[in-house]
């Protein structure tokens, strides 16, 4: 089955720049996401980007897709407080039936 | 509100009881799921459903069971349940497969067996 892989922890100032990696498995994963799941909370999704895609912009995050290398990454420019969080990626393909999540990223932003 | 509505939020079940957790959506969903999320696992697939009246199993059904007897919910059964089940259980629906922009997510049941 597919693979999904992310490092399980980042520790950021308040105000830098948080960059979130992650890397799969299936070259034929057409549509990536990245959902934000905060405490206590269910997921909640941020930004997607489809495999025709090089970069997707959205006010503060920007989504890097590298097809060749498998990489997908999610900067958030200005990290805040709020943004302490999981960031999960997710990865599909065309005619599939569900989603297949990576281990998720705990994102620790210090004041 | 629109969305997915998971009962119960919390339940402690000793080891060998049953239950049965409750998923409803209210958004004309076609397709609903049911993951598991365990620290450093993210989340694995249960089992899911692409219409009312059909289940399929996902990456980890052993132990559990599903029913969508009614398009709008889905029923997640555990029958015996063991302590390795202990884990925070997510409902998530889609409108169809051509559904691209992903998934609404429940709030979660944290589940403790003892």
């Amino acid at each position: 089955g597919e693979d999904v892989e992310q490092s399980l922890f980042l520790s950021v100032r308040e105000g830098d720049s948080s960059v979130i990696n992650c890397t799969y498995t299936d070259s034929s994963s057409t549509y990536l996401y990245w959902y934000k799941q905060e405490p206590g909370a269910g997921l909640q999704l941020l930004t997607y980007i489809f495999s025709n895609m090089d970069m997707k912009q959205d006010q503060r995050l920007t989504v890097l897709l590298n097809k060749k290398d498998k990489h997908l990454s999610l900067r958030i420019a200005d990290t805040q407080t709020g943004d302490s969080a999981i960031y999960f990626c997710a990865e599909t393909q065309t005619g599939a039936n569900n989603l297949f999540f990576g281990t998720g990223t705990r994102l620790t932003v210090i004041p | 509100n629109a969305g997915v509505t998971q009962t119960p939020k919390f339940r402690v079940l000793k080891t060998g009881q049953s239950m049965t957790l409750l998923c409803a959506q209210d958004m004309n969903h076609e397709y609903m799921y049911w993951y598991r999320q365990d620290p450093g696992m993210g989340l694995r697939l249960i089992h899911y459903s692409v219409g009312e009246g059909t289940t399929a199993k996902g990456e980890v059904p052993d132990g559990y069971n599903v029913s969508r007897l009614k398009k709008q919910n889905f029923l997640l059964g555990l029958e015996s349940a063991a302590p390795s089940q202990t884990s925070v259980y997510f409902c998530a629906s889609r409108s169809g497969q051509a559904d691209l922009y992903g998934y609404t997510f429940g709030s979660g049941t944290r589940l403790t067996v003892v």
